[in-house]
């Protein structure tokens, strides 16, 4: 069970384009879902929160308009990426919380965005 | 947020038994601890989580001392396939729940 799906798996595009990344929560209803970022060799860095049906929370020094969240339902989650440059290229990971009491978070298997 | 410290590197062979520890010095009242796995270019996967004392499942241990200002993950009988990242995180709950900082995590690597 908790099982969190990620398409596509990766992605290549030229810069100036637009790239939509989705996330799946397969066998259950994620009341919160998590976009994180990923460099080579370095930690997860959270980018945003969101919750179903209401605006994401974006951390400091992530643009909310250059990474388009939107969460639509309780198992879809959708990062759009604006505009993309290289400098954007990176591992683009997921994540799904069961419930608000216990903090588990259920990682989805990532998408690798090369901006050329 | 509670702020997570972990070694940077472990080394272990096959069939040891492995311990890595993480400090979380301002860990809150309501906060969970909990372990992730992470392969190169996948997403983390979920390996324990405990709030106090002692947990156990079929692949780890997760031990807490009474003052939770630390955690030990235990790995039993390592293989090489358990060399990844190792990243403890602590979260708090209510409208922030799952927001958690990652560390830098443990690199373990198992030789053979």
């Amino acid at each position: 069970g908790a099982v969190v799906s990620q398409h596509p798996s990766w992605v290549i595009c030229k810069s100036g384009t637009s790239v939509k990344i989705e996330c799946r929560s397969l066998d259950f209803q994620a009341t919160t879902m998590f976009w994180y970022r990923q460099f080579p060799k370095q930690s997860l860095m959270l980018m945003a929160t969101s919750n179903e049906g209401s605006k994401a929370t974006y951390e400091q020094g992530v643009e909310k308009d250059k990474f388009l969240i939107n969460h639509a339902s309780l198992t879809l989650s959708t990062l759009t990426v604006t505009s993309a440059h290289p400098e954007d290229s990176s591992f683009y990971i997921c994540s799904a919380s069961l419930t608000r009491s216990t903090d588990t978070q259920y990682f989805g298997p990532g998408t690798r965005l090369t901006v050329l | 947020l509670a702020k997570t410290t972990q070694p940077i590197s472990m080394d272990s062979y096959e069939g040891q038994e492995v311990n890595i520890t993480c400090s979380h010095n301002n860990i809150a009242t309501n906060d969970y601890i909990t372990w992730y796995q992470q392969f190169p270019s996948q997403g983390p996967r979920f390996i324990i989580q405990g709030y106090k004392t002692k947990v156990t499942n079929e692949v780890a241990s997760l031990f807490i001392p009474a003052d939770r200002k630390s955690s030990t993950l235990s790995l039993p009988r390592v293989s090489l396939s358990d060399t990844a990242v190792y990243y403890c995180l602590v979260g708090d709950k209510g409208t922030n729940a799952g927001k958690s900082t990652f560390g830098d995590g443990t690199t373990l690597t198992v030789k053979p």
